[in-house]
């Protein structure tokens, strides 16, 4: 596609609900990576997705987060039993090759009500 | 560890005047840096890389490894500059990441 699409763009969910967001990437683009961002704690590193190399999870804050990237292309973020701390941006990323830098998708906003 | 510093959560200058966004690193390895801009109600996007040297916008940015800086420069700000900026560096070489700063709120006012 055009450029990196994640949806939904808002999400409003219960405490204790699980939640899955989505992203697809550029076509071609072989890395993806998952930040939040949140007020006043600027990007927050999440999970990246290099090829068909075991992904980098060190980002994950807590074992109620987890993402897969299927077939090399789209990736799903699932937060398991939501917390309010949980509300934020969540920002999907891809990349052809690191060092030409990443295109942003828009977010998906997630409150935790 | 790895870390991006930019001290000032904001940074209001008038239309005209020079801006300068800080930045400074912690990394032990050859550091690659980038910009990023995320205007009002759009999406985070590159704005410069240091590997190629290039000015956007009229903003350049110098890599100076002696001081671990990077620092965001345009020599006279214009409104639409007005945005949320985030330093960032890449390391780990092509299996890497990529670690943002908290940002800089910059406002430029008539």
């Amino acid at each position: 596609g055009a450029g990196v699409s994640q949806s939904p763009s808002n999400k409003v969910t219960e405490k204790g609900k699980d939640v899955e967001l989505r992203c697809d990437p550029i076509s071609g683009h072989t890395a993806l990576y998952w930040y939040r961002q949140s007020l006043g704690q600027g990007l927050e590193f999440l999970i990246y997705f290099q090829g068909n190399s075991a992904p980098d999870k060190s980002g994950l804050p807590s074992d109620r987060f987890s993402a897969e990237r299927t077939g090399g292309s789209v990736s799903t973020l699932t937060i398991q039993r939501t917390q309010q701390e949980d509300s934020a941006v969540y920002l999907c990323a891809s990349s052809y090759r690191q060092f030409y830098g990443y295109t942003f998708g828009s977010g998906t906003r997630l409150t935790v009500v | 560890a790895q870390r991006v510093t930019q001290p000032e959560k904001l940074l209001s200058v008038f239309k005209g005047a020079p801006v300068e966004l800080k930045c400074n690193y912690s990394y032990s390895g050859s550091p690659e840096l980038f910009w990023y801009v995320q205007y009002s109600r759009q999406r985070l996007q590159l704005l410069l890389r240091h590997i190629s040297r290039e000015s956007i916008k009229g903003f350049t940015a110098d890599l100076n490894k002696g001081e671990t800086s990077f620092h965001l420069k345009k020599p006279f700000a214009q409104e639409e500059d007005s945005a949320m900026y985030y330093c960032a560096l890449s390391y780990g070489g092509s299996q890497g990441n990529l670690i943002f700063g908290k940002g800089t709120k910059l406002s430029v006012k008539p």
